[in-house]
C-alpha cells in the first residue's frame, strides 16, 4: 500500500516554457504533499508543502510565482515550473503523507528529472 | 535552527560486515525518526522509522534511538553490495508534518 505515482519521469524542455509535474496517491488520500528538489550529489531540499484545498506553503527562497503548486484533490498535486531556465534543471520529487499510516506515512514518488535547454 | 546532521562519508565497509550510520538532531521536540535509502538517480525509499528509545530491528536493519543524546543510528548487518547507496536520516517537526533532512551518508560496500 501507499503508492505515489509521479509523472513524467523525465522531461526536456526549452528555456522559457512551462512544465507540469503530477503526483498522485494511488491507494490513499494524501492530505499533505511535499515537493522537493535535489541537485546532483546534494540532499533533498524542501520547496513547498501543500495541503488539500489550501494554498501551498513555500520555503524561504522558493519563488511561488515560478513554482506553482496545486493540490485540488486528496489524490493529486501538481507542480508547474513556469518560464523554465537552465538553472531549474534538477530532480524534482514529491512526497505524500498518508495519515492512516502514522510513522510510515511519508511515501515518495519516483521523481522527475527536468532538463531545461 | 532545527537541524539533522550526518557525516557525508563515503563510508566504506567490506561485504558481510556491519555498517553503522549515525545521525544527530537538534530539536528535542522531534518524536519520530526515519531512515531512507536513496540510490543514485532514484527517489528515497523508507528503510525504517523509530520513535521509542532503544532498538528496533527489521531483518538486517536495526535502528537505534537515544533521545537523551539526540542520536539516531542505523546498523546494517551482513552488508551486501546492493546496500551501497546514500542513507538519509530525517526527523519530524510538529508543524505541518514536515521532515527535517540530513544531508545523507554515502555508503559503499566493497565485495
Amino acid at each position: 500500500g501507499a503508492v505515489v505515482s509521479q509523472h513524467p519521469s523525465w522531461v526536456i524542455c526549452k528555456s522559457g516554457t512551462s512544465v507540469k509535474i503530477e503526483c498522485r496517491s494511488l491507494d490513499f488520500q494524501a492530505t499533505t504533499m511535499f515537493w522537493y528538489r535535489q541537485f546532483p550529489k546534494q540532499s533533498l531540499m524542501l520547496m513547498a508543502t501543500s495541503n488539500e484545498g489550501s494554498k501551498a506553503t513555500y520555503e524561504q527562497g522558493v519563488e511561488k510565482d515560478k513554482f506553482l503548486i496545486n493540490h485540488a484533490s486528496l489524490t493529486l498535486s501538481t507542480l508547474t515550473v513556469t518560464s523554465a531556465h537552465p538553472e531549474d534543471s534538477s530532480f524534482y520529487i514529491c512526497s505524500a503523507r498518508d495519515s492512516r499510516r502514522g510513522g510510515y506515512g511519508y511515501t515518495f514518488g519516483s521523481g522527475t528529472r527536468l532538463t531545461v535547454v | 535552527q532545527k537541524e539533522v546532521e550526518q557525516n557525508s562519508g563515503p563510508l566504506s565497509v567490506p561485504e558481510g560486515a556491519i555498517a553503522s550510520l549515525n545521525c544527530t538532531y537538534s530539536d528535542r521536540g522531534s518524536q519520530s525518526f526515519f531512515w531512507y535509502r536513496q540510490y543514485s538517480g532514484k527517489s528515497p525509499e523508507l528503510i525504517m522509522f523509530i520513535y521509542s528509545n532503544g532498538d528496533k530491528e527489521d531483518g538486517r536493519f536495526t535502528a537505534q534511538l537515544n533521545k537523551a543524546s539526540q542520536y539516531v543510528s542505523l546498523l546494517i548487518r551482513d552488508s551486501q553490495p546492493s546496500d551501497s547507496a546514500t542513507y538519509l536520516c530525517a526527523a519530524d517537526m510538529d508543524s505541518n508534518y514536515q521532515l527535517i533532512w540530513g544531508a545523507g551518508t554515502k555508503l559503499i560496500i566493497k565485495p
